[in-house]
């Protein structure tokens, strides 16, 4: 079985500050990780994906994250954020079993 | 232009009715799932499919059905033996799994947010 842990439910930053959101996970196999943004009322988007290879992975509108094996992590970063990274964020897993599975989400809100 | 629809967006229901959500893709992808949304609770997973005429159950099937017909469409029915089924539903699509079984990226639609009154 696997699960994943987003240890943060609601992260409030100020624009223009750097942001960490945590994720760790727990699996028996070897995963495949998975960032996405959700904005109010609507679908999830992909941001980034660690499938194997380098363990810093860049995603879409500067995000990045790190694959951490020893530490079972997947932290998401940006350096500098914006208004509009106002969202909900998942981490998600993949393992043998042919499905994803989510954290509870963690709310970024960027204040002016 | 490619991607997953769900209609309608919003949808009401009296208690005891069923009813069913839509979910097309023409991404040419192999397997679907639907997801339901609560606040605080993250995603948990109702059905998914890998292939045509063939689907499993997830963590949260009870009270739920699916079908799949054809490999571009995959509707979700809430029944009435649904106790809570007031929530925000999400369908997703993949392309083939990698190795090992895993899936690759899932593909989400813009979601229907079902009120029953």
């Amino acid at each position: 079985a696997q699960s994943v842990t987003q240890l943060d439910s609601q992260v409030p930053v100020f624009e223009e500050a750097p942001v960490e959101l945590r994720c760790n996970y727990s699996s028996s196999v070897s995963v495949y990780l998975f960032w996405y943004v959700q904005y109010p009322n609507q679908g999830l988007q992909l941001l980034l994906k660690y499938l194997s290879g380098s363990t810093l992975v860049k995603g879409i509108n500067g995000f990045e994250a790190e694959f951490n094996k020893s530490q079972t992590s997947f932290h998401l970063r940006k350096p500098s954020v914006h208004i509009s990274d106002t969202a909900e964020y998942f981490c998600a897993v993949s393992g043998s079993a042919r499905q994803l599975t989510f954290g509870s989400g963690t709310q970024l809100t960027v204040l002016p | 232009d490619g991607g997953i629809t769900q209609s309608p967006k919003y949808l009401f229901r009296k208690e005891g009715q069923n009813v069913t959500l839509s979910c097309e893709q023409n991404l040419n992808h192999d397997a679907m799932y639907w997801y339901r949304q609560d606040p605080g609770q993250g995603l948990r997973l109702i059905y998914y499919s890998q292939i045509v005429n063939d689907f499993q159950k997830g963590d949260i099937a009870e009270g739920y059905s699916v079908s799949r017909e054809k490999k571009e469409s995959f509707p979700l029915t809430v029944t009435s033996a649904q106790k809570n089924p007031t929530a925000f539903y999400l369908c997703a699509s993949s392309p083939v799994t990698l190795a090992g079984g895993s899936t690759d990226t899932q593909y989400f639609g813009p979601g229907t947010r079902l009120t029953v009154l």
